[in-house]
């Protein structure tokens, strides 16, 4: 079955630690998004991809890095300068960056700080 | 910054019941995306609807956008107890037809 998993479901970083969130999707889509989510809140965008080995800041990139050095694979990387990275991250993909296109999510990695 | 907005925050109803919520939103669109998200769960995609066109169907969903008024309804009919669910309306910068933006979603209880 085609679809997009993400890994760990539960991830604690301590201070000063950087930690790598893993998405990778089987669906042929070009483009890819990492999400971040509050309690109550909506989905606010951290980086996105359009296409391998280019990448775009979202609204949220401060704290966060990324790499897309291949279709499939777009990780997330938390650093230590990211001061509150308790959330629940959500990465998705879809076949063209155009929002005349549904996109498919997986099923998030919950950080919280140890 | 905020482009889609939701109301109500939170909705709870009877199996069996119809379920509405509106999404509002600041700019024009090309398309208006709604999502569904269970509890702990990633987003589901529910339906897409053009700028062009006013009302969509999937099943018990029925859409409607209201470009005048710059906003969106979704409607479930006959609600079940595994509708149970945070749902999201999700809007693109009409210029530009790229990234969506997402509201901070309403929160739907159906009790057995």
């Amino acid at each position: 079955d085609g679809g997009i998993t993400q890994s760990p479901k539960y991830l604690f970083r301590k201070e000063g630690q950087n930690v790598t969130l893993s998405c990778e999707q089987n669906l042929n889509h070009d483009a890819m998004y990492w999400y971040r989510q509050d309690p109550g809140q909506g989905l606010r965008l951290i980086y996105y991809s359009q296409i391998v080995n280019d990448f775009q800041k979202g609204d949220i990139a401060e704290g966060y890095s990324v790499s897309r050095e291949k279709k499939e694979s777009f990780p997330l990387t938390v650093t230590s300068a990211q001061k509150n990275p308790t959330a629940f991250y959500l990465c998705a993909s879809s076949i063209t960056k155009y929002s005349n296109q549904p996109q498919h999510f997986g099923d998030g990695t919950r950080l919280s700080i140890l | 910054s905020q482009q889609g907005e939701e109301d109500p925050q939170a909705l709870s109803i009877q199996e069996g019941e119809n379920a509405t919520m509106n999404c509002s939103y600041k700019t024009s669109i090309n398309n208006l995306q709604w999502y569904r998200q269970n509890s702990g769960r990633g987003l589901v995609h529910l339906i897409l609807i053009r700028s062009n066109e006013r009302e969509k169907h999937s099943g018990r969903l029925r859409v409607t956008l209201d470009t005048s008024k710059k906003s969106s309804s979704l409607l479930i009919t006959a609600s079940r107890a595994a509708d149970t669910a945070s749902y999201f309306c999700a809007t693109d910068y009409g210029g530009s037809q790229g990234n969506l933006i997402f509201g901070k979603g309403t929160k739907l209880s159906v009790k057995p």
